[in-house]
């Protein structure tokens, strides 16, 4: 069965530094990642989606890349803002979605 | 709609009772998925739909949880005889096909909180 790690669980960094965050996975079978976030109290809002063919999508400020072959993907913020406080979710799409527990970023004024 | 909704925002219920939680896809979109996400904790799929079907039911936690879809649209999860445990947010999303047939990304609904005194 697909187990989705995300690492760190929790997150604290202050305004304007760039930062990363880490999901792997063990089955490397999969169609595409997903990066979400969500807010408290909120749902999820799709960030990123890559496809299992592509390395790296970009955003914005947001960029995800996938290593498909050793099971990891990286989330890359950067100049962070405090309304990039939320937690992030990666989520991989096999015969079923699977996602990680998370982790609660939060970005000091 | 322009996004997945859901109703109610929040439940408050006694223990004992049936609720009945409801999930409005993104029109056209074939595959509707259900989670749960208690405090905490990260998402656990309980149930998905590809048209009116569930093909995979393997995450619905015992024979008290029930869901159906119909007209490809609409769908309801039914809890039965709540238990305080089964607290938590209950989320719903759609994608335009199902996860095992390609890159379809997910669209998830604002959730229902679900709490059980």
């Amino acid at each position: 069965k697909q187990e989705v790690t995300q690492i760190p669980a929790a997150l604290s960094v202050p305004e304007g530094e760039n930062l990363v965050l880490n999901c792997s996975f063990t089955d490397s079978a999969i169609y595409n990642l997903q990066w979400f976030r969500q807010d408290p109290g909120k749902g999820l809002t799709s960030l990123l989606l890559i496809q299992s063919s592509q390395r790296e999508q970009t955003s914005g400020r947001l960029n995800a890349s996938l290593d498909k072959s050793s099971g990891r993907s990286t989330l890359y913020i950067a100049a962070s803002q405090p309304g990039d406080s939320a937690t992030y979710l990666c989520a991989v799409t096999g015969n079923q979605f699977y996602f990680g527990t998370g982790t609660s970023l939060t970005v000091i004024p | 709609g322009a996004g997945v909704s859901q109703s109610p925002s929040n439940k408050v219920t006694e223990k004992g009772k049936d609720v009945e939680l409801r999930c409005d896809p993104i029109s056209g979109h074939t595959a509707l998925y259900w989670y749960r996400q208690s405090l905490g904790q990260g998402l656990e799929f309980l149930i998905y739909f590809q048209g009116n079907s569930a093909p995979d039911k393997s995450g619905l936690p015992s024979d008290r949880f029930s869901a159906e879809r119909t007209g490809g649209s609409v769908s309801t999860l039914t809890i039965q005889r709540t238990q305080q445990e089964d607290s938590a947010v209950y989320l719903c999303a759609s994608s335009l096909g199902p996860a095992g047939q390609g890159a379809h990304e997910q669209y998830f609904g604002p959730g229902t909180r679900l709490t059980v005194t």
